[in-house]
């Protein structure tokens, strides 16, 4: 069965470009949660959705940083204009909430890097 | 956000050995998990545990959840050179959101 996919799996860009990161959750779950990774702050919930709406963004660092989710199959995640301490690997999630909410099912990140 | 602490945060063991971590809040949690991470991977789920004083294996591996609802361990019995990684808790009271630990990095020694 195909896990969560995310690409790119490496990004490398200038300080102000625009950035977008994409998931594609596990066929069937309806949830999805995009996670920020640094040695710093460790593992960080950015915003999760609940069958493609927004339930709690209040990760998002700032205004530079969107989401959305236009389908049960795909998500991105914006940063615009990117920055310096914006580097870290992104990851998302999926699990299936319902009666019992299972556990979440990470991809394998995007390492980001912004020069 | 919530944090979970998550302890040691780094392990230095000679293979063969066991090891034993533990992760606790100060507030209840209804679910459980452990996750391992691979350097330039997503963290793996190793056990997830729901019910207070449940005791679940998979392999070498041992989980346990804390009585309290506060705590859970992780026992990694006869470690191995690929048992290392970071190891993560993750808890869930309400909710679709779960809690990360600040992860314990584990090093085995051949």
């Amino acid at each position: 069965d195909a896990g969560v996919i995310q690409s790119p799996r490496h990004e490398v860009t200038e300080m102000g470009q625009e950035v977008t990161l994409r998931c594609k959750p596990i066929s069937g779950h309806n949830s999805l949660f995009w996670y920020r990774q640094t040695m710093m702050r460790g593992l960080e919930l950015l915003i999760y959705f609940n069958n493609n709406v927004p339930i709690d963004d209040s990760g998002m660092p700032e205004d530079r940083f969107s989401a959305k989710m236009p389908n049960a199959s795909f998500s991105t995640l914006k940063i615009q204009p990117s920055e310096p301490r914006d580097s870290a690997v992104y990851f998302c999630a999926s699990s299936f909430s319902g009666l019992s909410n299972q556990p979440q099912h990470f991809g394998d990140g995007t390492r980001l890097s912004i020069l | 956000g919530q944090q979970l602490n998550q302890s040691p945060q780094s392990m230095f063991i000679q293979e063969g050995e066991d090891v034993s971590m533990n992760c606790t809040s100060s507030s209840i949690f209804n679910t459980w998990l452990w996750y391992k991470q691979d350097p330039g991977e997503g963290p793996v789920l190793l056990i997830a545990l729901y019910k207070a004083g449940e005791l679940t294996s998979n392999g070498r591996l041992t989980a346990q959840f804390g009585i309290t609802r506060k705590d859970s361990f992780l026992n990694i019995s006869a470690s191995i050179p690929s048992d290392v990684g970071i190891y993560f808790c993750a808890g869930q009271r309400t909710g679709n959101q779960f809690y990360f630990g600040t992860g314990t990095s584990l090093t085995v020694i051949p």
